[in-house]
């Protein structure tokens, strides 16, 4: 009965292939995100959603796309991967957009472009 | 846009009392936050502190002070398990979107 759940964990890859990375969430929250953390720990939102409507999109190439099925999952798909796409992708979800609310983290997914 | 800053490292002893400052310089502000991550996992909830003043849970205080761009993160009874990054983070008014710092690297010592 995991909160925020990623597939898969760990994906290793070659530079120039497309993959996905899918995250659910059960905690009936209207808003999902995806964030990447780079080598140095930096933390940093890529995209945000609400009942699955874009409402971030940072600088982020447009190799990367999220889909949104509905509110409880939010995917990410990544085209012609490159070798800074090196990093760990979290997922995570909050109640609303506004106020104080938590954001809830997935366990992560570690992925390694070679 | 969002500007934070903390230290990227910190030690201290098993027992102690530790405080890690943020400041922040921001277009908008509309709350603050404290993660903390341990190495391989995922980030966790801490504090989130809206208006000016002292919020306390536990071993766990957080400080904020608004006209300063001010916080810190104050942690009491040090305790091994407590190593790990605390990472800052600043709620921006306009889009709901959350900017995290850089992350402080805690060592607790014995």
């Amino acid at each position: 009965d995991t909160a925020v759940s990623q597939t898969p964990k760990y994906l290793v890859t070659q530079m120039g292939n497309d993959k996905s990375i899918k995250c659910e969430q059960n905690l009936g929250h209207d808003t999902m995100y995806w964030y990447k953390q780079d080598s140095k720990k930096f933390l940093k939102i890529m995209f945000s959603y609400n009942n699955k409507e874009l409402i971030i999109n940072e600088t982020v190439p447009n190799r990367f796309s999220p889909k949104s099925p509905d509110k409880a999952h939010l995917n990410l798909h990544i085209n012609s991967l490159e070798l800074g796409d090196s990093a760990v992708y979290f997922c995570a979800s909050s109640l609303r957009t506004s106020g104080g609310e938590t954001q809830y983290f997935g366990p992560g997914t570690r992925l390694l472009v070679l | 846009g969002q500007n934070i800053d903390q230290p990227t490292e910190m030690t201290a002893t098993e027992g102690a009392i530790v405080q890690i400052n943020c400041t922040y310089q921001t277009s908008g502000f509309n709350g603050l936050f404290w993660y903390q991550q341990h190495a391989g996992e995922a980030p966790t909830f801490l504090s989130y502190n809206v208006l000016d003043g002292l919020e306390e849970k536990g071993r766990f205080s957080s400080f904020l002070s608004r006209s300063k761009g001010y916080s810190y993160l104050l942690l009491k009874e040090l305790q091994m398990k407590d190593s790990a990054s605390y990472l800052c983070a600043v709620r921006d008014p306009g889009y709901q979107k959350v900017t995290f710092g850089i992350g402080t690297k805690l060592q607790v010592i014995p």
